[in-house]
């Protein structure tokens, strides 16, 4: 099983409609939660961290279950500028760093 | 803009070069990644520098070189590359809260190498 496990989609979605996205993740001692959006070609950049309480921020939120091991994002009024690839980061601690692991990533393509 | 400065951008190099890839953050981080990624795929971890020590090699080739001459700089220096290592050479650095790192990572805009 891996231990960050995304749906790599393409998720095709009309203007103004409301999409999520699903990750799970294998390791249950893992402490810190994040969505990190990436455009093509360019660098990955942090979109927003995911607590248990939930976060939202603006059109975006969040939501961390750690009971079933799996974290949300939530997309609302989608544009066509958050087309892009949604990638799912889960760290644990390893001495005395943070290993990182990212999902492969979920291609998400709003349409007109 | 990113806090974290890679250069070259873009760099084309032969198999019999040495060529070194280059890492800059100056926000007071104290861990520093290599990381490298292919087309559609998603950054696979090199090296993992904690306080200016190596702390993790992904069983990465002795062909990829990491060096790490302070906490704001973070090299990776090639030597008889081959045409599968042509990819995005991503260098992050981890945010640190009360000395303890988070984990949470910022990108510099990468270097894409191509090897001939």
């Amino acid at each position: 099983r891996k231990e960050v496990e995304q749906d790599p989609g393409p998720f095709n979605v009309p203007e103004g409609a409301t999409v999520a996205f699903n990750c799970t993740y294998s390791n249950s001692a893992s402490q810190s939660f994040f969505w990190y959006r990436q455009d093509c070609r360019k660098e990955p950049k942090l979109l927003m961290s995911v607590y248990s309480s939930g976060n939202e921020d603006g059109r975006f939120t969040a939501q961390l279950n750690r009971a079933s091991q799996y974290i949300s994002l939530l997309i609302r009024d989608s544009k066509l500028s958050d087309s892009a690839t949604y990638l799912c980061v889960v760290t644990s601690q390893t001495g005395g760093y943070q290993k990182v692991t990212f999902g492969i990533g979920t291609k998400l393509q709003v349409i007109p | 803009d990113t806090e974290v400065t890679q250069t070259p951008k873009h760099l084309v190099m032969g198999m019999t070069n040495k060529k070194s890839l280059k890492c800059e953050q100056h926000m007071g981080h104290r861990a520093m990644y290599w990381y490298k990624q292919k087309a559609k795929k998603p950054p696979e971890l090199m090296f993992v520098y904690s306080y200016e020590k190596l702390s993790i090699n992904e069983s990465v080739p002795s062909r990829f070189s990491p060096e790490c001459p302070n906490s704001s700089l973070l090299n990776l220096h090639l030597h008889a590359l081959q045409p599968e290592d042509s990819a995005l050479y991503l260098c992050a650095s981890s945010h640190t809260l009360q000395g303890e790192d988070t984990g949470e990572l910022f990108f510099g805009e990468g270097s894409r190498l191509t090897v001939l």
